[in-house]
């Protein structure tokens, strides 16, 4: 019965690969995130869509790309990977608007490229 | 842009004693809402609490409260009777809809409650 989930928990790659992170949420909300925590522990937000819509795009490469297939999945695909996109990757979601209600988040993706 | 500072990078408190972290926001927004969270080892981010800047009273959760000075732009917490599993990250966020639409985090405070 968890609430947000990601998978993988852990994901090791080389340099150049590309991969997927993917996110599901069964709290029936509107609105799903992608934040990256840095080594030094700093969150930021990447992505954010409601109701399957982009809302917001950071200033993140073109190599990530976010995909909502439903209103409960929000999936983030990266390419060509480098060093410095090793990091932990939080999916959260939240009923509406982000900041006014409490966001949920996932138990985190660690990231780590070769 | 709205900025969120914790100046303490790292805190440490004796079990059953009480600590609070700082937290200093920057805006122009009127109303907007401020969260504490909470990332234990295990890493799942958890809310602790939440404000909301037009409500004066301080919220309180139990064992923890914040102290709201909107003139100030400040937002601490304080933790009551620390038990050793309040051990954590602990992160400030700000909200603003008039703003950019999302959570600000602040760079985190690492609390450690000895026995």
């Amino acid at each position: 019965d968890t609430a947000v989930s990601q998978t993988p928990k852990y994901l090791v790659t080389q340099m150049g690969n590309d991969k997927s992170i993917k996110c599901e949420q069964n709290l029936g909300h509107d609105t799903m995130y992608w934040y990256k925590q840095d080594s030094k522990k700093f969150l930021k937000i990447m992505f954010s869509y409601n109701n399957k819509e982009l809302i917001i795009n950071e200033t993140v490469p073109n190599r990530f790309s976010p995909k909502s297939p439903d209103k409960a999945h929000l999936n983030l695909h990266i390419n060509s990977l480098e060093l410095g996109d090793s990091a932990v990757y939080f999916c959260a979601s939240s009923p509406g608007l982000a900041g006014v209600n409490e966001q949920f988040f996932g138990p985190g993706t660690r990231l780590t490229v070769l | 842009a709205q900025t969120v500072t914790q100046s303490q990078p790292e805190m440490s408190v004796q079990e059953a004693e009480t600590v609070t972290l700082s937290c200093t926001y920057d805006t122009s927004e009127s109303n907007y809402y401020l969260f504490w969270y909470k990332q234990p080892p295990s890493r799942q981010m958890i809310l602790v609490i939440r404000q909301e800047a037009y409500k004066q009273q301080n919220a309180t959760e139990n064992r923890f409260s914040v102290n709201f000075q909107k003139a100030a732009k400040s937002f601490s917490l304080k933790i009551s009777d620390s038990q050793l599993g309040d051990t954590a990250m602990y992160f400030c966020a700000f909200y603003s809809q008039g703003g950019s639409e999302k959570l600000v985090f602040g760079k985190g405070t690492k609390l450690t409650v000895n026995p």
